[in-house]
Formats: structure tokens, C-alpha cells, sequence
């Protein structure tokens, strides 16, 4: 079974500074992707970025990035010059390629508020 | 295009009364899913589909819970006599194949009193 580690349950960042979401996994299969989300609090999750196993770079998506660890088994999510539109609830998600189990699995999320 | 949508929004039942989800995915999607996110909690799965097929209907918390889904496009989710711990936002999702991003709806909230 698969599980994804989100340990911080809120933080607080400066309009216009980067804040880093950490999350790790856990899984004995080699392939797998790995996924992050925002949920604002209209309630609606909206798919940010995607980072696959074997994928050689790091997967960046406007101001979002994933720093991608595989040895330390860690997909945190990098916001960039954060926006007030920004503050929602985050969750990262993985779901393992090579098997015939499609569902995600998802983190506990952390909920990040930004200040102006 | 059109995203996944989802009705009723706001569904308030009474204990013991059945409830039916509606699901409607992106044109073309083949694949979709269901989840439930309770209060304070993530996000659990609850069952897919490829096509009109469910293969894993294993994340499914009791035998009151069933899913179909016809003509490879619209689902509904049934709870037959719904408890109060069945309370919560049924989320679904759809993706282009089973192996890329899923692209969620906005949810059905579901209070049972």
C-alpha cells in the first residue's frame, strides 16, 4: 500500500515570497507518479503539476515546481513568488504506474495562507 | 471545454433515506472516479471506472454504497440508507486514460441528519 507524508498542517508566507510544501511517499514499486493539487475553498481540486518516477528532470509548471528526491523518497511542491490567490489547501498524491491500481493516494494536505 | 460537474451540490437527507450522486466527466474522458473527503480528512477513494466497467470496487465502505456509470459518460453514485457518518463531499473525477492527471469536479456536499 501506498502513503504520502504531509507534515505540516498550516503554514503563513509573504505575498510575493516562495514557500515549500514538503511531502514524502512511501512505496515499493519503481513506477509511479507523483501529484499535487489545490483545493481553495470553493471546494474544487484543481491539478497542479506532475512528476513521474523515472522522469530525469525536475517538473516545473509556471510558478510551481517540484523538487523531486527519489533517494529521500520526497516530492515537495515549490510556490514561487506566491499570490493572495494562492492561499488554499494543498495535497499531494501518488499513484503507482505499474500495477492495476489507478486510484490516487493522497496526503493529509497543508493549508497555506498568504499575507499581503 | 466543459470540466467534470457534479449535482446536486447540496444534498441534506434524512438518516435511512437513499441518495443518489450525479457525475457528468469531461467529453472523452474514459476513465473516472469517485472519492469521499470528510471533514478535517483527505481525500479516500471509492471506486473507477474504464469505460462502463468498475474493476476495483474494493474502496467501497459498505454494501449500502454502488456506482454505475452508462454509455461511458455520465456516473451516479447510490448510497441506499444513509447513516450520519456518511456525511461528507463526494468528489469525482475524470482523466483521458488511466494512467494520466484526473481533473476533479466541484463536489456534492451530503449532510445526513
Amino acid at each position: 500500500a501506498q502513503k504520502i507524508t504531509q507534515t505540516q498542517p498550516g503554514m503563513f508566507v509573504q505575498e510575493k515570497e516562495a514557500v515549500t510544501l514538503d511531502c514524502t511517499y512511501d512505496t515499493s514499486d519503481p513506477s509511479y507518479g507523483l501529484f499535487w493539487y489545490k483545493q481553495p475553498s470553493s471546494g474544487e481540486m484543481i491539478f497542479l503539476i506532475y512528476q513521474g518516477s523515472y522522469d530525469q528532470q525536475n517538473a516545473t509548471e509556471g510558478r510551481y515546481s517540484l523538487n523531486f528526491q527519489k533517494a529521500r523518497k520526497s516530492a515537495n511542491l515549490v510556490i514561487s513568488a506566491s499570490q493572495l490567490g494562492d492561499s488554499a489547501m494543498y495535497f499531494c498524491a501518488m499513484r503507482v504506474l505499474s500495477s492495476n491500481d489507478y486510484k490516487l493516494s493522497f496526503g493529509a494536505g497543508t493549508t497555506v495562507t498568504v499575507r499581503a | 471545454g466543459a470540466g467534470v460537474s457534479q449535482s446536486p451540490s447540496n444534498k441534506v437527507t434524512e438518516k435511512g433515506k437513499d441518495v443518489e450522486l450525479r457525475c457528468d466527466p469531461i467529453s472523452g474522458h474514459t476513465a473516472l472516479y469517485w472519492y469521499r473527503q470528510s471533514l478535517g480528512q483527505g481525500l479516500e477513494f471509492l471506486i473507477y471506472f474504464q469505460g462502463n466497467s468498475a474493476p476495483d470496487k474494493s474502496g467501497l465502505p459498505s454494501d449500502r454504497f454502488s456506482a454505475e456509470r452508462t454509455g461511458g459518460s455520465v456516473s451516479t453514485l447510490t448510497i441506499q440508507r444513509t447513516q450520519q457518518e456518511d456525511s461528507a463531499v463526494y468528489l469525482c473525477a475524470s482523466s483521458s486514460g488511466l494512467i494520466y492527471e484526473q481533473y476533479f469536479g466541484p463536489g456534492t456536499r451530503l449532510t445526513v441528519t
